[in-house]
């Protein structure tokens, strides 16, 4: 099983400041990653696929970049709505995705 | 509009047996394979099972593997699990996703969940 860490566990940011979110894979995963955004009480929601495809209606602040095992999620300038739980996942050992644990962003 | 909405969570107790279901509208249901993804009270996310769009092709985590059946009813636009020999450790909110298409893999939009308690 391809096991899918993420850091840190919880990142204090400031609304306007910019976030940054790692995601590692035990092994390569290609460019076979998704990030998905999870708020309280809510299902998550796809925001990148492919490492560094936009899903659709996505706002540009979030990308993604990365390859093989080394993975990262930026939002350039956080706005109130973004503080959430953020997961990566693999799916590059199909169709078994494997989740991170995930990152809390919080307010600062 | 994607919509899936879950239904059949309860408590149940250890051993037992439940179904879920997962009404789809908003696409074109048998155009897509569909999951299940899982998330215990708390934790993160767990991916459970897989159906191809036409049902021929099913798959499942190694930790409901012969215990949990997926289906699916192209003519009533319904997903279903099928949970056997429920444990504690099946606690959760069973979401119904679809996959974003072409083999993906990719889980692109979610229902709201149905909670499932196993507990005696």
């Amino acid at each position: 099983e391809i096991v899918m860490m993420q850091s840190p566990a919880t990142l204090s940011v400031s609304p306007g400041e910019r976030a940054t979110l790692s995601c590692r894979a035990s092994q390569s995963v290609s460019s076979n990653l998704a990030w998905y955004q999870q708020k309280p009480g809510q299902a998550p929601r796809l925001l990148i696929y492919g490492a560094s495809t936009r899903a659709t209606g996505i706002p540009a602040r979030f990308s993604g970049s990365g390859s093989g095992t080394e993975f990262t999620l930026t939002i350039s300038s956080l706005q109130s709505e973004d503080f959430a739980v953020y997961y990566c996942q693999q799916y590059n050992n199909w169709p078994r995705g494997t989740f991170g644990q995930g990152t809390k962003v919080e307010i600062k | 509009e994607v919509q899936l909405v879950e239904s059949g969570g309860v408590v149940v107790q250890p051993g037992g047996s439940l179904r879920l279901s997962c009404a789809a509208s908003g696409f074109t249901f048998d155009d897509y394979a569909m999951h299940w993804v899982r998330q215990a009270p708390g934790k993160g996310l767990e991916w459970v099972s897989l159906i191809s769009w036409d049902g021929g092709s099913t798959y499942y985590a190694d930790s409901v593997k012969g215990r949990f059946t997926i289906s699916r009813d192209n003519s009533k636009n319904s997903l279903y699990l099928q949970m056997n020999s429920l444990r504690a450790e099946d606690t959760a909110l069973y979401y119904c996703a679809k996959d974003m298409g072409l083999g993906s893999g990719i889980p692109d939009y979610w229902g709201q969940g149905t909670l499932v308690t196993v507990s005696s």
